[in-house]
């Protein structure tokens, strides 16, 4: 079975400070990986996602993510915080086995950018 | 353009109340699923299809049912509201996986539901 834990319920940000999210997961097979966000009141978006090739992924609104294979890890960036990115960020993870996409998610971070 | 709808997007009921959220999905997709979003559990599966006349219990799948008629839809029933029910219910859908295809969730806008 997989899981993915997400550290920090809450980040707090100032306004063009770096963003760093992070997630670990465990998959017994190789894993597709996920970001997804949730801006108030409405449904989840994907921001990025990671299934074979780079490790480095680059996603919407200057977002990215690498996948660390030995450190089963997936951290979510990005270099300068913008007022528009608070929001709620969930990290998913699929078994890349399982054909019918299943998503299992973490727990979210809620990001706070400050001015 | 193709979206994927949730209905009703609030709701208050009283416990014992049978109540059914309505999702619709114009993508065409062949797989769809509800969660419920919890503060400090994420999203868990409550249940999913992956096609017509196909439905699968997850995670949390007591209390709840549903139902796949045709490919569009996907109600969810609660057929005796508890408290514990209370919750932000999001439907989404995708396609098959395989090949170039990775099952991404496309999702609803969520339907906020209280039981009283």
């Amino acid at each position: 079975a997989q899981s993915v834990t997400q550290l920090g319920s809450h980040v707090s940000v100032s306004e063009g400070a770096l963003v760093l999210l992070r997630c670990n997961y465990s998959s017994s097979v190789p894993p597709y990986l996920f970001w997804y966000v949730q801006y108030p009141n409405q449904g989840l978006q994907l921001l990025l996602k990671y299934t074979t090739g780079a490790t480095l992924v680059k996603g919407i609104n200057g977002f990215e993510a690498e996948f660390k294979k030995s450190e089963t890890s997936f951290h979510l960036t990005k270099p300068s915080a913008h007022m528009s990115d608070a929001a709620e960020y969930f990290c998913a993870v699929r078994p890349s086995t399982d054909s019918w996409g299943k998503l299992q998610f973490g727990a979210g971070t809620q990001v706070v950018v400050t001015p | 353009d193709a979206e994927i709808t949730q209905s009703p997007r609030h709701k208050i009921t009283e416990t014992g109340r049978q109540v059914t959220l309505a999702c619709h999905q114009t993508w065409n997709h062949n797989n769809m699923f509800w969660y419920r979003q919890d503060l400090g559990h994420g999203l868990r599966l409550i249940h999913y299809s992956y096609g017509v006349q196909d439905t699968n219990k997850g995670e949390v799948s007591d209390g709840y049912s549903v139902s796949r008629s045709n490919t569009e839809d996907l109600p969810l029933t609660l057929e005796s509201a508890a408290s514990s029910q209370t919750s932000v219910y999001f439907c989404a859908s995708s396609t098959l996986a395989g090949g170039s295809n990775t099952g991404e969730l496309f999702f609803g806008e969520g339907s906020r539901l209280t039981v009283l």
